[in-house]
């Protein structure tokens, strides 16, 4: 069983669309997390959810915004897509830590295109 | 605060010749410290991880990587190359729940 999917694996999309992608983490976790990883392949955290509530939230535009229904489930929807949006997406997940131990588990990705 | 340093974005070498991955951190506070790997077109995955016990860290296939306090380091070795260690790898500093990444070493390993 997939640990932590994300759908869909590649998405390509007009500027100025809104669009969404979704992440599942079976592993019981309770701490997800979404990582825009540009060209350079630098990653960069875009946001943390632990137990619903966001507990990360860096300098990134308000079209994108994070929606969890569920502990299992983080969703990404993304506003009024520019160019610069164009990057892969990763989701990941763990469990909150007690101690410092910290270990995130990653999803596949999703390669976002903006034309 | 913490941060994480790769000090090389593009290493090559031989096959069958010695892997080092150069990273240094920054922590407030008594650091995790991990490898990840990513391979093209594929995700992270998990290399190894060092949560304050043995300084001496081994992982996967092979690589190990050693945490000096003294030097704030945690570099990333391995014995001796495979063609499949071709990958972009990321040194992540982390503490409750917050992660960061480093910049990322391209590795290259020639035939």
């Amino acid at each position: 069983d997939t640990a932590v999917s994300q759908t869909p694996k590649y998405l390509v999309t007009q500027m100025g669309n809104d669009k969404s992608i979704k992440c599942e983490q079976n592993l019981g976790h309770d701490t997800m997390y979404w990582y825009k990883q540009d060209s350079k392949k630098f990653l960069k955290i875009m946001f943390s959810y632990n137990n619903k509530e966001l507990i990360i939230n860096e300098t990134v535009p308000n079209r994108f915004s994070p929606k969890s229904p569920d502990k299992a489930h983080l969703n990404l929807h993304i506003n009024s897509l520019e160019l610069g949006d164009s990057a892969v997406y990763f989701c990941a997940s763990s469990q909150v830590a007690k101690s410092s131990y910290n270990e995130q588990f990653f999803g596949p990705g999703t390669r976002l295109t903006v034309l | 605060a913490q941060s994480v340093t790769q000090l090389d974005s593009h290493v090559s070498v031989s096959e069958g010749t010695p892997v080092l991955l150069r990273c240094n951190y920054s922590s407030s506070y008594s650091p995790s410290l991990f490898w990840y790997v990513q391979h093209p077109n594929k995700g992270l995955q998990l290399l190894l991880k060092y949560t304050s016990a043995a300084t001496l860290v081994k992982g996967i296939n092979g690589f190990e990587a050693e945490f000096k306090k003294s030097e704030t380091s945690f570099h990333l070795t391995k014995p001796s190359a495979h063609m499949s260690d071709a990958a972009e790898y990321f040194c992540v500093v982390g503490n409750n729940n917050d992660m960061r990444f480093g910049a990322g070493t391209r590795l290259t390993v020639k035939p």
